[in-house]
């Protein structure tokens, strides 16, 4: 079955404490990884693209990596206004988008 | 230039009545795809609409319906409604083709009493 999965749940962080967020899938097809990222109240916001195993892409504090069974976003030296829910999404082969759970992200200054 | 709009933004019904969402997409995007989002399972996909016609379709019941109409605006409809469709409903638009570079509204929060 067709699945993402992200880890951990949630994430609890020391201003400046980086650390990583991980997006496993299964998914037949892969037509590429995608992150979001949704404040309370809003709907997501478009960060990423990944088409292949290898790629990385960054911006800012954020660089999202890419391997053939999970995708890792790394947060060096985060500031409170990194707080968000982290979501990732695949694109399917028959071009639907399967979202995981997310990653709550709380970032303490 | 404007992002996706949706309408309503928060609404109370109860079991067994009808709703229908209004969602205007950024201009220019042609494809518009609506989700369900709850706590516990995430953004579920629902469809997707481009140029007027249903491309995709996720695995909901068929009290869930949409349509798309020729100026690119959609709508979703949830009939005889039940406690379990209490949820943020999110639209998001693309301009085009097989991409998950997707542009989202703020949503349509719908409790079910």
């Amino acid at each position: 079955e067709d699945q993402v999965t992200q880890s951990p749940e949630a994430l609890r962080l020391q201003e400046g404490e980086s650390s990583s967020l991980n997006c496993s899938y299964t998914v037949s097809g892969l037509r590429g990884l995608f992150w979001y990222r949704q404040d309370p109240g809003k709907g997501p916001e478009f960060l990423f693209t990944l088409y292949s195993a290898g790629e990385e892409k960054e911006k800012e504090r954020l660089k999202a990596t890419l391997t053939k069974k999970e995708s890792f976003l790394h947060i060096t030296a985060p500031k409170p206004e990194d707080s968000a829910t982290y979501l990732c999404a695949a694109l399917h082969n028959t071009d639907k988008l399967i979202f995981g759970t997310g990653t709550r992200l709380q970032v303490f200054p | 230039k404007a992002g996706v709009t949706q309408t309503p933004r928060y609404l109370i019904k109860t079991r067994g009545q009808q709703v229908t969402l209004s969602c205007s997409p950024i201009s220019g995007h042609r494809s518009v795809s609506w989700y369900q989002q709850t706590p516990g399972q995430g953004l579920q996909f629902l469809f997707e609409y481009f140029s007027e016609t249903q491309r995709n379709k996720g695995n909901f019941p068929g009290r869930f319906s949409g349509r798309q109409f020729s100026n690119s605006r959609s709508e979703m409809n949830v009939s005889t409604l039940e406690l379990g469709d209490s949820a943020l409903y999110l639209c998001a638009s693309r301009f085009g083709g097989a991409t998950g570079e997707l542009f989202f509204g703020e949503g349509s929060r719908l409790t079910v009493l």
